[in-house]
């Protein structure tokens, strides 16, 4: 099983909203990831955890908040976004960081007013 | 530092027409090569990968192979279905980039009945 879940599949929020999406896999993962990904364009790394730690965050505005708590399980936390944020936003995970293939979610599709 | 090249799109195709996509790469490391397909409001789905030179990454009746000497990793497929319309994207990854997927721009391959 390749599977990665993320809920919800599509998000309308407010500028003043506090949100959060949600990221499950199963595959016994060590490395998971968040990605923006806007229309025609390839995604665009975000955050990466590794054994449920932050290892790379990609300069991302604050309003952006990652948590990983647990091994299977990322969260990305939203608040105070601009109509700007509005974009796919993918999961992805991995054996590790290494040159391992990753395994993406469908996605969240968010829109901001 | 490392990169990805593909052709741009959108590239048109009868059903059963020869699909090829080219996909060339600089990396600093020795890196792993995936394609990656995107359907219409879909996430990313592996495709196929290849791991070392001359390697062959085959699926669904696609297949790609590592060229090191020309540092590329073109798609191919033999007779397309309207079902394979969707964005096509090469990726790499080395043992020096943390886990991070370095992408092409995509193209878009449209395939009419």
């Amino acid at each position: 099983d390749t599977e990665v879940t993320q809920t919800p599949k599509h998000l309308v929020m407010g500028m003043t909203n506090k949100k959060s999406l949600k990221c499950e896999q199963h595959m016994g993962h060590r490395a998971m990831y968040w990605y923006k990904q806007k229309a025609k364009k390839p995604p665009e790394l975000m955050f990466v955890y590794s054994y449920e730690k932050l290892s790379i965050n990609e300069s991302v505005p604050s309003r952006f908040s990652p948590e990983c708590p647990n091994s299977s399980l990322l969260n990305l936390h939203l608040h105070a976004l601009q109509p700007e944020d509005s974009a796919l936003y993918l999961c992805a995970s991995s054996r590790g960081q290494g040159t391992y293939e990753q395994y993406f979610g469908p996605g969240t599709r968010l829109t901001v007013t | 530092g490392d990169s990805v090249t593909q052709m741009e799109g959108p590239v048109t195709l009868s059903e059963e027409a020869f699909l090829t996509i080219n996909c060339t790469y600089t990396a600093t490391g020795y890196p792993s090569l995936f394609w990656y397909v995107q359907y219409p409001g879909e996430g990313l789905q592996l495709l196929l990968k290849a791991t070392k030179a001359d390697d062959k990454g085959s699926n669904k009746g696609f297949e790609a192979t590592y060229r090191k000497e020309t540092t590329s990793f073109h798609l191919e497929k033999g007779s397309v279905q309207v079902s394979d319309s969707a964005v096509y994207f090469c990726a790499l990854k080395t043992t020096d980039s943390w886990g991070k997927l370095q992408f092409g721009a995509g193209t878009q391959v449209v395939v009419t009945p």
